[in-house]
């Protein structure tokens, strides 16, 4: 079945360290997402990518850092350098908007990151 | 500055009630309008709509689009215990989606 994956699932980690999480789509999609969602807010757009080895900053993207080596694959790094990295982090992917064909946002089922 | 704003933040209702959820957007770029539906993990895909006046339906959920006026609505209705969730709105700019905060709605027995 096509689909996203995310892992991990759960992750702690201590303050000071880097983490990356992975992200790994197998529905063909161009452009992939990482979001982050606080408690009680909506999704915030960090970094994405609309094609292999190109990708753009999102609204929050300081102290996090990606890569799109491959179609199928997007990692997300949250560095030190990320005051408050606690929350839960959501990738996604979508077609491409075509101007004849507009597609939805696929999610992956997150990764809940816990800085102690 | 492109903007999504959900009302209400939050809903409580009882069983069989009807709801409706708004989503009000002021953006550039617009390509399409969705709804998602979480339930403490991944967003699941509700609806997407691109056209005026166009209602799309599924079961008790159904939501329209006003262009004109810049907004959508979602309604439940004879809602049950399991539509509590937070109901996300999002606008699709070319290749970026934009999303409020959220509507979260409980549905007491």
């Amino acid at each position: 079945d096509g689909g996203i994956t995310q892992s991990p699932k759960y992750l702690f980690r201590k303050e000071g360290q880097n983490v990356t999480l992975s992200c790994e789509q197998n529905l063909n999609h161009d452009a992939m997402y990482w979001y982050r969602q606080d408690p009680g807010q909506g999704l915030r757009l960090i970094y994405y990518s609309q094609i292999v080895n190109d990708f753009q900053k999102g609204d929050i993207a300081e102290g996090y850092s990606v890569s799109r080596e491959k179609k199928e694959s997007f990692p997300l790094t949250v560095t030190s350098a990320q005051k408050n990295p606690t929350a839960f982090y959501l990738c996604a992917s979508s077609t491409h908007w075509t101007g004849l064909v507009t597609g939805e946002l696929f999610f992956g089922e997150g990764s809940r990151l816990t800085v102690l | 500055e492109d903007k999504v704003v959900q009302s209400p933040l939050s809903l409580v209702v009882h069983e069989g009630d009807t709801v409706t959820l708004n989503c009000s957007y002021e953006v550039t770029n617009f390509r399409s309008l969705l709804w998602y539906k979480q339930e403490k993990k991944a967003p699941t895909f509700l609806f997407m709509l691109t056209s005026s006046g166009i209602e799309k339906k599924s079961g008790r959920l159904s939501s329209i689009l006003d262009k004109k006026e810049l907004f959508s609505i979602l309604n439940i209705t004879a809602t049950q215990t399991g539509d509590s969730a937070v109901y996300l709105c999002a606008v699709r700019l070319g290749n970026q989606f934009y999303f409020g905060t959220g509507t979260s709605l409980t549905v007491i027995p």
